[in-house]
């Protein structure tokens, strides 16, 4: 399968801890997108990055989250110092490129519980 | 701001037949994107049908077909014959030329009865 994944699948951590996912993008795909989806809501926007360049942070990203793209190819979203509001589902998908009609291939997701 | 609003509460659909979901979007930019996405329980976003602000035609993939109304901002799903499968959170998203992030709607419930 060459579909978008991500690891882990499922994290519960303590407040307070850090804590890294990663996400590995279809491999021709060059723009790598994460998103943060609550209980009820749709995905809503964090970052995205066109190869290894980071190119738009939402406001929903504190100072507390980054995300990188090395290489230009996975890419890793943390979060430092987690906090009870920080449970969520946290999804990446990739696309080919950046014009509008390009669709974007969403991963598994990696759901996160801070208790 | 871009925003997309999906209203409708759960939906329950008996196998075979037809259902329409319900989006519209707020933008003043004249060229956009419209997508929607199926979520089942596994969590996954599936792609389901895409629809360009300058496209004559409405969009189909399918079972899957789009009634987009540009006037009335309206891009509304409709899956004919329904199947057990389809039982699924659906999401409507637009997207913008030049960074394609979806701003996503809250998702329309589905629930498909044999």
């Amino acid at each position: 399968d060459t579909g978008v994944s991500q690891d882990p699948r499922h994290k519960i951590t303590k407040r307070g801890q850090n804590v890294t996912f990663r996400c590995d993008p279809i491999s021709e795909h060059n723009r790598l997108y994460w998103y943060r989806q609550t209980l009820g809501q749709g995905p809503e926007f964090l970052t995205y990055f066109q190869n290894e360049a980071q190119l738009e942070k939402s406001r929903l990203l504190s100072d507390r989250f980054s995300a990188e793209r090395p290489k230009g190819s996975f890419s890793t979203l943390e979060i430092q110092r987690t906090e009870q509001g920080d449970s969520a589902m946290y999804l990446c998908a990739s696309s080919l490129d950046g014009t509008s009609g390009s669709e974007q291939y969403f991963g598994p997701g990696t759901r996160l519980t801070v208790t | 701001a871009q925003k997309i609003t999906q209203t409708q509460p759960g939906m329950f659909v008996q196998e075979k037949e037809a259902v329409t979901l319900d989006c519209t979007y707020d933008t003043s930019d004249p060229s956009y994107g419209l997508f929607w996405y199926k979520q089942p329980s596994s969590g996954e976003m599936i792609f389901l049908i895409y629809q360009g602000s300058y496209d004559q035609q409405n969009a189909t993939e399918g079972r899957y077909s789009l009634n987009f109304q540009k006037a009335r901002k309206s891009a509304n799903l409709v899956i004919s014959a329904s199947q057990l499968g389809d039982s699924a959170m659906y999401f409507c998203a637009m997207s913008f030329y030049g960074n394609n992030r979806l701003a996503f709607g809250k998702g329309n419930q589905v629930v498909v009865i044999p």
